[in-house]
């Protein structure tokens, strides 16, 4: 079965400090992809990242990193010294791969309300 | 076209009316998504279209639920009876699907509330 589960409900920190949000998921198919996403308080879901199954290389943009490691099935995003804008909730999302080989319909996880305060 | 597009934004009925929500895609994206999402959760999926072609519905998506995509461009997604346990945001995504993974482009969603 599909899950993905983000322990941590509320973050709060302050401003320019270092946060990392966690992201556990479980699938028994060899091919999947992981993705975050950001919902502001304007409520519009924004893509952030995706990665496939295949590709554990770690990524960083900008001030947003992302660390995929297989053998722990974890997918955790760190946002390094955080503002204010940074505020929403954050959610990671799995979705495996269909008959035909492409990708079917998201799973996702809670979510994790970020609150960075100045 | 700048986006995935919802209409209304936001819909309050009462109990037993049907309501119906219109999404349109981003233009050339040959697959759309309805997904819900209640308050403290994240969205759930719904159902999903491929061009015209409904190609998956979730067990979410009980006898008083359609959806359909006519023409492959835009979809409507209808529910009848209305129940106050409906009450949720209602979301579209899009996305340009080949082989592999192609992120979903989401709209700003429908806040539907039953009295």
């Amino acid at each position: 079965a599909q899950k993905v589960t983000q322990a941590q409900t509320e973050i709060s920190v302050v401003e320019k400090e270092d946060v990392t949000l966690d992201c556990v998921y479980e699938t028994r198919d060899t091919t999947y992809y992981l993705f975050w996403y950001k919902q502001p308080p304007s409520g519009e879901l924004v893509f952030l990242i995706r990665r496939n199954s295949f590709d554990e290389q770690n990524e960083i943009s900008g001030r947003y990193s992302w660390n995929f490691q297989k053998s722990t099935s974890s997918f955790n995003f760190t946002i390094t010294a955080s503002q204010v804008v940074d505020s929403a909730v954050y959610f990671c999302a799995l979705s495996e791969e269909n008959y035909g080989g492409s990708q079917g319909n998201l799973i996702f996880g809670k979510g994790t309300k970020l609150s960075v305060k100045p | 076209d700048t986006g995935v597009s919802q209409d209304p934004r936001h819909k309050i009925t009462k109990r037993g009316q049907n309501v119906t929500f219109r999404c349109d895609p981003i233009s050339e994206h040959n697959r759309l998504y309805w997904y819900r999402q209640t308050l403290g959760q994240g969205p759930e999926f719904l159902t999903y279209f491929q061009n015209e072609a409904q190609l998956e519905k979730s067990r979410l998506l009980s006898d008083r639920f359609s959806a359909e995509r006519p023409k492959g461009s835009f979809s409507t997604l209808e529910i009848q009876r209305t129940e106050q346990g409906d009450s949720a945001m209602y979301l579209c995504a899009s996305s340009l699907h080949g082989l592999g993974a192609y992120e979903q482009y989401f709209g700003p969603g429908t806040r539907l509330t039953v009295t």
